[in-house]
């Protein structure tokens, strides 16, 4: 069945300190994978999307993303935290024989501490 | 540029009453659109998802319906609203064009519906 699971609901972390949020995915057809941030109260917002381009993906506000096929991850990462980065973070997946529909992980909520 | 909208912004409702939440999209024609629940702690629950105008996907059993009467109106119904329909429901489109498993999904800003 395809899947994804995000390790740890809730990270925190110091201001100007590594993110690390993870995000592995079961299926047996290729991938494509998207992180989304959820600020209180609003909706969704793509953060970066993977689409079997490079591996390596940047996205806004200085997070990224890499795609390791033999890990199947997609952990996102941040150098060095903000406290504007506190908010609900989802993985989520998709494949090209399912259209558009989206599987989301449970959601990792980030703190960051001053 | 294109818009999504959502209302109510907030709804308290008592067992059993009906519901009806309403999704508009602008600035796009022929979206895909998408119901999805997010429960406290449990992440976003996929509900239904339409291509066109009256085609109506449904991914869980419920009692909740969904209806599309026009191009770019998404709506999320119930004759009987559960204690457990509580929960931020929240709309999307995507482009229906291209490579659909990789275009992004926009969200509108949630609908918070408390049943008591």
């Amino acid at each position: 069945a395809q899947s994804v699971t995000q390790l740890g609901s809730h990270v925190s972390v110091s201001e100007g300190a590594l993110v690390l949020l993870r995000c592995n995915y079961s299926s047996s057809v290729p991938p494509y994978l998207f992180w989304y941030v959820q600020y209180p109260n609003q909706g969704l917002q793509l953060l970066l999307k993977y689409t079997s381009a490079a591996t390596l993906v940047k996205g806004i506000n200085g997070f990224e993303a890499e795609f390791k096929k033999s890990e199947t991850s997609f952990h996102l990462t941040k150098p060095s935290a903000h406290m504007s980065d506190a908010a609900e973070y989802f993985c989520a997946v998709s494949f090209y024989n399912q259209g558009g529909k989206l599987i989301f992980g449970q959601g990792t909520e980030l703190s960051v501490k001053p | 540029s294109q818009t999504i909208h959502q209302w109510p912004a907030t709804l308290v409702q008592p067992v059993g009453s009906p519901l009806s939440l309403e999704c508009t999209v602008e600035g796009t024609s022929n979206p895909n659109l998408y119901w999805y629940r997010q429960a406290a702690g449990r992440g976003l629950q996929l509900l239904f998802y339409s291509v066109g105008i009256g085609q109506i996907s449904s991914e869980v059993p419920q009692n909740l319906s969904a209806s599309r009467p026009q191009d770019r109106q998404f709506i999320l119904s119930s004759k009987k609203l559960l204690l457990s329909d509580s929960g931020f429901y929240l709309c999307a489109w995507s482009r229906a064009s291209g490579r659909a498993w990789d275009n992004e999904q926009f969200f509108g800003p949630g609908t918070r519906l408390t049943v008591l």
